[in-house]
């Protein structure tokens, strides 16, 4: 199985300031077929599901504000988020859908300094 | 809009079973994979499993904790993917949702529906 590693678990971070999440994958994560890596990132409010911000490691899911950006390749990953905005208090996970099991990382948690 | 709907959650006795219903729809069902992932509370994200498209034969996959003892299914008349779950532990419970991929050469992530919670307990 593939183990996804999030850190930090939790970050505080000031309103209008930069937040940045990283995720490492204990194997490669890249289709080679498409050149992509097989990696997204969900943001979780309370009482709410998941939802799709990122995949293909960078891709932004439709709707998604462009304060958020993915990056990273093969077994590194970072989710940052720009500017930070009192909405986006949450836990964040990351996922490889490389191979099954899919499997998620533990969470961030961010929360507001 | 890709839209997901699960239902048939509630309480059942350790050793019982349930079947989870997930309706999709805004998405040409026929072609996703659909994929179960289950939240207890108060913790992460855990996959379950996923059964894939006619076209890849409905291929399915499960987790070691639920293999042997949950089974996917889906109906594409009807847009629906169930979660067949039986010999039910204590630490099955959990919120369960179901999510599409969808493929465009290579099974992409999609919404996710509101779950379904799960309390298997005497």
């Amino acid at each position: 199985d593939i183990v996804m590693t999030q850190s930090p678990d939790s970050l505080a971070v000031s309103l209008g300031e930069r937040a940045t999440i990283n995720c490492k994958s204990s194997q490669s994560v890249l289709y080679s077929s498409n050149n992509k890596n097989c990696l997204a990132w969900y943001q979780q409010k309370p009482g709410q599901p998941p939802k799709l911000l990122i995949y293909w490691a960078s891709t932004r899911e439709s709707g998604v504000p462009d304060r958020f950006s993915g990056s990273g390749s093969g077994t590194d990953f970072t989710l940052t988020i720009s500017s930070l905005q009192a909405e986006d208090v949450a836990i964040y996970y990351c996922q490889q859908y490389y191979s099954t099991p899919l499997t998620f990382g533990g969470g961030t948690k961010v929360e507001i300094k | 809009e890709v839209q997901v709907v699960e239902s048939g959650g509630g309480l059942v006795q350790p050793g019982g079973s349930l079947k989870l219903s997930c309706a999709a729809s805004g998405i040409t069902f026929s072609d996703v994979a659909m994929h179960w992932v289950r939240q207890a509370s108060g913790e992460g994200l855990e996959w379950v499993g996923r059964i894939r498209s006619k076209t890849n034969n409905y291929a399915t996959a499960y987790a070691a904790s639920v293999k042997g003892r949950f089974t996917i299914s889906r109906d594409d008349s009807k847009n629906t993917a169930y979660l067949q779950m039986n010999s039910l532990k204590t630490e099955d419970t959990a919120v369960y949702y179901c999510t599409p991929f969808i493929w465009s050469g290579y099974y992409t992530p999609s919404n996710w529906g509101q779950g379904s919670l799960v309390t298997v307990s005497s």
